[in-house]
């Protein structure tokens, strides 16, 4: 069964990328890896979702390298408003698999 | 459209009571989980139920932990004889699809739960 690992905090500044990675192993080849992003008093909302190679969409890009151990988003230039806890969530063989979560502290 | 709706969005209980939390899926989504979700903490998987199948109950923590989802629409899940330890978020959220499919959950707001 696949697992995720997920840092616990990062810090960066308005106009930086941000690039957080999750390690999942024992992924399967049509595991779909899903990041979500939590904002406080909120419940998560969706942000992007691939299974392998790079998916884009307007908000991120998700990196999966050929030996799907591992999956980064990337996040472009955030701003102060991109301060929240983003999971990862591994969709394998009918189980959902979350991390644990990474707090993301944006810096003026 | 509506997005997913919980209630009530604050409960306070007293030890030892049972409580309901509910909660309106998305229109048509076929798949509706629970989530608790304590202070400072992830996601923990409650209960998972998908159009007609038999639910998901992998994850309630003890048998004071039910869930029922009437016509495929609402669902409400019920806490007997709560304790301290319960206190946390409860996210509901559904999707349209099950699992095995790549899939979008959506959530509601959550029922902050606080059992003094």
């Amino acid at each position: 069964l696949a697992k995720t690992t997920q840092p616990i905090s990062m810090d960066s500044y308005e106009g930086q990328e941000v690039n957080i990675t999750c390690s999942h192993n024992n992924i399967a080849t049509n595991d779909y890896i899903t990041w979500y992003q939590q904002f406080p008093s909120q419940g998560p909302r969706f942000i992007i979702q691939g299974y392998k190679t790079k998916v884009t969409n307007e908000v991120a890009s998700l990196f999966i390298p050929a030996d799907r151990k591992s999956s980064t988003l990337s996040l472009p230039r955030v701003s102060l408003s991109d301060t929240a806890v983003y999971y990862c969530l591994v969709d394998s063989n009918y189980q959902l698999i979350w991390g644990a979560g990474t707090k993301l502290i944006i810096k003026p | 459209g509506a997005g997913v709706s919980q209630s009530p969005s604050n409960k306070v209980t007293e030890k030892g009571k049972d409580v309901e939390l509910r909660c309106d899926p998305i229109s048509g989504h076929t798949a509706l989980y629970w989530y608790r979700q304590s202070l400072g903490q992830g996601l923990e998987f409650l209960i998972y139920f998908q159009g007609n199948s038999a639910p998901d109950k992998s994850g309630l923590p003890s048998d004071r932990f039910s869930a029922e989802r009437t016509g495929g629409s609402v669902s409400t899940l019920t806490i007997q004889r709560t304790q301290q330890e319960d206190s946390a978020v409860y996210l509901c959220a559904s999707s349209l699809a099950g699992g095995g499919l790549p899939d979008t959950q959506y959530f509601g707001p959550g029922t902050r739960l606080t059992v003094l």
